[in-house]
């Protein structure tokens, strides 16, 4: 399979906790997106990647979430001192080279239920 | 903010009905437009998209949406609906920046 994958597909955590997932992204794709979906709603943008640099950040993206691309492959989403408000689904998505354009093939996303 | 709305949150249709699910955008310049389909335990696939062209689109699956720019709109239909159609369908837009502003999605039931 060449799709974009997600792991773990589902996490449940207590409040306080630290929680990270992974995606990996389509192999030649060099961006990488993150958003979170809830209940009832389209997906919300987080955080992007071209390459290993990341180029954009949400409001939502609080203080206790960190993204990583180290080497501009797999990308990495840790949350610190999950609360409840944090239970979601959190989708990856990859896009190619050639144009912003391009378009962005998601993952299966890591459901994540703090308790 | 750039926005995108859809105006359905739940249609219930029968097999062989005829599908239009309503997407409207708010950004006003270059407009980049998605359709993503969510089938049930699965994730988000590509629809149809339009990015420049010949406004009416056709996608997978015998779907699709028409761009119109005075309407603001880029609404999706199908001709004849099936079971296998049942899914929760996203319009989305690209920001300029390079990310996908999401319409809230239209959840389809398609009774047989």
């Amino acid at each position: 399979d060449t799709g974009v994958s997600q792991d773990p597909r589902h996490k449940i955590t207590k409040r306080g906790q630290n929680v990270t997932f992974r995606c990996d992204p389509i192999s030649e794709h060099n961006r990488l997106y993150w958003y979170r979906q809830t209940l009832g709603q389209g997906p919300e943008f987080l955080t992007y990647f071209q390459n290993e640099a990341q180029l954009e950040k949400s409001r939502l993206l609080s203080d206790r979430f960190s993204a990583e691309r180290p080497k501009g492959s797999f990308s990495t989403l840790e949350i610190q001192r999950t609360e409840q408000g944090d239970s979601a689904m959190y989708l990856c998505a990859s896009s190619g080279r050639t144009s912003v354009q391009e378009t962005q093939y998601f993952g299966p996303g890591t459901r994540l239920l703090v308790l | 903010a750039q926005s995108v709305s859809q105006h359905n949150h739940h249609v219930i249709l029968s097999e062989a009905a005829s599908l239009e699910l309503g997407c409207n955008y708010s950004y006003g310049g270059t407009v980049n437009l998605f359709w993503y389909v969510q089938y049930p335990g699965q994730h988000l696939q590509l629809l149809l998209k339009y990015f420049s062209g010949d406004p009416l689109v056709k996608g997978i699956k015998g779907f699709e949406a028409e761009f119109i720019k005075s309407k603001f709109s880029f609404n999706l239909r199908k001709p004849s609906v099936q079971w296998s159609d049942t899914a929760e369908y996203f319009c989305a837009e690209y920001n300029q920046g390079g990310k996908l502003i999401f319409g809230q999605g239209t959840e389809l039931s398609v009774k047989p």
